[in-house]
């Protein structure tokens, strides 16, 4: 089974902060893919970052870079300097070799000017 | 531009109804998935298609059934549609993740309400 735990479901940040959002999984899958998806209120889901689980390093995407630690099964998301336009629901997904991919249950990130 | 159509925005049905919800992509996309939103609950998966006549379990199949008859269309039937199906419905379209694929493209959803 696939699972995908967001324990936050709500944070806030001060613009130009640093924040980091936590996610948690589970899979029996020894090959992998992690995201996180930002949903602004338009429901579009728009790719934040990818991470595959045979990569040790971890990815990073402008102010965005995440904290991967594959023993823990455990992918944060950091977003550094943060903008008003962050301000979104932000979701972490997970998808093994079956091509199943589910996602978390989000967290909404308020940025306060 | 990748389009995913779903062929209704909003929706309202009556309870017992047979609902179909519709899905078109137009990049010869391999993989199909249907969603529901719901509030504090994410998005939950019902089924998805890896590729034409196929179809695998979601994590919430129950009362709900698919076809992929062709590639770019994957269809969401409500048997008999209940009050606890009211929710969101998003249907995404992708290239095979194990290919190396990151995007995931999503329609704009359709708001089922049934009474």
């Amino acid at each position: 089974a696939q699972t995908v735990t967001q324990s936050q479901p709500e944070m806030s940040v001060q613009e130009a902060e640093t924040v980091t959002l936590s996610c948690t999984y589970d899979t029996s899958e020894s090959d992998y893919y992690l995201f996180w998806y930002k949903q602004p209120p338009s429901r579009q889901m728009i790719l934040v970052i990818r991470q595959e689980a045979y990569k040790q390093q971890n990815a990073t995407e402008n102010r965005f870079s995440v904290n991967f630690q594959k023993a823990a099964k455990s992918f944060s998301l950091k977003i550094s300097d943060s903008q008003l336009g962050d301000a979104a629901m932000y979701f972490c997904a997970l998808v093994g070799g079956s091509e199943k991919l589910v996602f978390g249950k989000g967290m909404k990130l308020t940025v306060n000017p | 531009d990748v389009k995913v159509t779903q062929s209704s925005r909003y929706l309202v049905k009556r309870t017992g109804e047979k609902v179909f919800l519709e899905c078109v992509q137009d990049m010869d996309h391999e993989n199909m998935f249907w969603y529901r939103q719901d509030p504090g609950l994410g998005l939950r998966l019902i089924y998805f298609s890896y590729d034409v006549k196929m179809k695998e379990k979601g994590d919430i199949p129950e009362g709900y059934s698919v076809s992929r008859e062709k590639k770019e269309r994957f269809s969401l039937i409500l048997e008999s549609a209940s009050t606890n199906q009211t929710s969101m419905y998003l249907c995404a379209s992708s290239l095979p993740f194990r290919q190396g694929n990151e995007k995931l493209f999503f329609g704009s959803g359709t708001q089922l309400s049934v009474l």
